[in-house]
């Protein structure tokens, strides 16, 4: 199974971007690289994914390097919000689909 | 709104008892799925279904069984053989089994031994 390794907690201030960094050196050509959040005591709540090319929607933007080994998630502007457990995983199909423990983000008011 | 109700919220199990976990989608979502997720861990599939009345093990299937006889239900049933069932389990659909579909959940249910 492909892998991903995530940051166990970044911080950031209020109103400021940030990157969430992901590698996962074991890309295959179909892997889709998703981003989810999750709140306490709430479902993951999907955030963007893409496969090739940098993506931009309302929440965030996904860098994706050129070799596909990494990929950054990209808030903006952080919010208070904002602050939750972020995950990186990789999608072909549903193959045993397991999320490992994501980064922790804090925003410092 | 379109979403995913899961019930209860949460649910108690005593030993030896079997517990049924409801999911329903109105998404009309043909991939359905089910996680469990342990306190300070990632997410664990335990079953997937891709169509009606067809559905495969995940990496933690022992001790629990599916049903897919509806499109929008997708029931997991926590039986006595699972020994440590105390978690959060969580539904999720999508609209189709390829990787360019995201993941939509429910809320989750939090199951815990009595």
């Amino acid at each position: 199974d492909a892998k991903t390794t995530q940051p166990n907690s970044m911080e950031s201030n209020e109103e400021e971007p940030v990157h969430l960094p992901c590698n996962h050196s074991t890309i295959s050509g179909t892997d889709y690289i998703h981003w989810y959040r999750q709140l306490p005591s709430q479902g993951p709540e999907y955030v963007i994914h893409g496969l090739t090319s940098n993506v931009n929607n309302r929440m965030a933007s996904l860098a994706i390097a050129e070799d596909r080994k990494s990929s950054t998630l990209i808030l903006h502007r952080a919010t208070l919000r904002d602050a939750a457990v972020y995950y990186c995983i990789l999608i072909f199909g549903n193959e045993k689909l397991t999320f490992g423990t994501g980064t922790r983000l804090t925003i410092i008011p | 709104d379109g979403g995913i109700t899961q019930s209860p919220k949460y649910l108690f199990r005593k030993e030896g008892q079997n517990v049924t976990l409801s999911c329903e989608q109105n998404l009309n979502h043909d991939a359905m799925y089910w996680y469990r997720q342990d306190p300070g861990q990632g997410l664990r599939l335990i079953y997937y279904s891709q169509i009606v009345n067809d559905f495969q093990k995940g990496d933690i299937a022992e001790g629990y069984s599916v049903s897919r006889e509806k499109k929008e239900s997708f029931p997991l049933t926590v039986t006595s053989a699972q020994k440590n069932p105390t978690a959060f389990y969580l539904c999720a659909s999508s609209a189709g089994g390829s990787g360019n579909q995201p993941q939509h959940f429910g809320d989750g249910t939090r199951l815990s031994i009595l």
